[in-house]
């Protein structure tokens, strides 16, 4: 079990460019969540997949973010045309949805820095 | 939908002192309960966690028990260490399909 990774684990961008994050759960976790946490803040829920459906979608996720989990394993997470706003680190999670006590287990982070 | 406060930080502790960090929920139902802790520039990491009220989690010298008649779930430690220092986050997740929700954390800083 080699935890959840992401990647990568900073990046710096231009305003306006796009950016892809990269998630991969812990093996046969069928649950993957997304947060976003800013400095001094708790993370804050963005949305989730059990397998490859996205199930839920906070309403911070505005239009220009989107994910995917296209085989129900890895998941993506692209902001479109990126705003100084979206300074934030970015918290990958998974679990397996077997019934109450479930653990999320969370990755070290993608941090993005938009200048 | 679930939710959470915890005390409000930072806690600035000796070495050695004994610490309290105070979390109380709400949620439908008897969620299971967590801590976790953020050390300086990383994820969050699993502390510990109950599924059942009266239950008591324990991990690292850390405990907190599950208090349903209160809706508690306070983090005790009888002695930090300076290692100790990091955000701890509370938070309550129910058997459904609500994912975790996080308070802003306290921030424990413990100096020698």
């Amino acid at each position: 079990d080699t935890g959840v990774s992401q990647d990568p684990r900073h990046k710096i961008t231009k305003r306006g460019q796009n950016v892809t994050f990269r998630c991969d759960p812990i093996s046969e976790h069928n649950r993957l969540y997304w947060y976003r946490q800013t400095l001094g803040q708790g993370p804050e829920f963005l949305t989730y997949f059990q397998n490859e459906a996205q199930l839920e979608k906070s309403r911070l996720l505005s239009d220009r973010f989107s994910a995917e989990r296209p085989k129900g394993s890895f998941s993506t997470l692209e902001i479109q045309r990126t705003e100084q706003g979206d300074s934030a680190m970015y918290l990958c999670a998974s679990s397996l949805e077997s019934g109450a006590g479930n653990t999320i287990y969370f990755g070290e982070g993608s941090w993005l820095t938009v200048v | 939908g679930n939710s959470v406060t915890q005390m409000e930080g930072p806690v600035t502790l000796s070495e050695e002192a004994f610490l309290t960090i105070n979390c109380t929920y709400t949620a439908t139902g008897y969620p299971s309960l967590f801590w976790y802790v953020q050390y300086p520039g990383e994820g969050l990491q699993l502390l510990l966690k109950a599924t059942k009220a009266d239950d008591k989690g324990s991990n690292k010298g850390f405990e907190a028990t599950y208090r349903k008649e209160t809706t508690s779930f306070h983090l005790e430690k009888g002695s930090v260490q300076v290692s100790d220092s990091a955000v701890y986050f509370c938070a309550p997740l129910h058997s459904g399909n609500t994912p975790l929700v996080f308070g802003k954390g306290t921030r424990l800083s413990v100096i020698a």
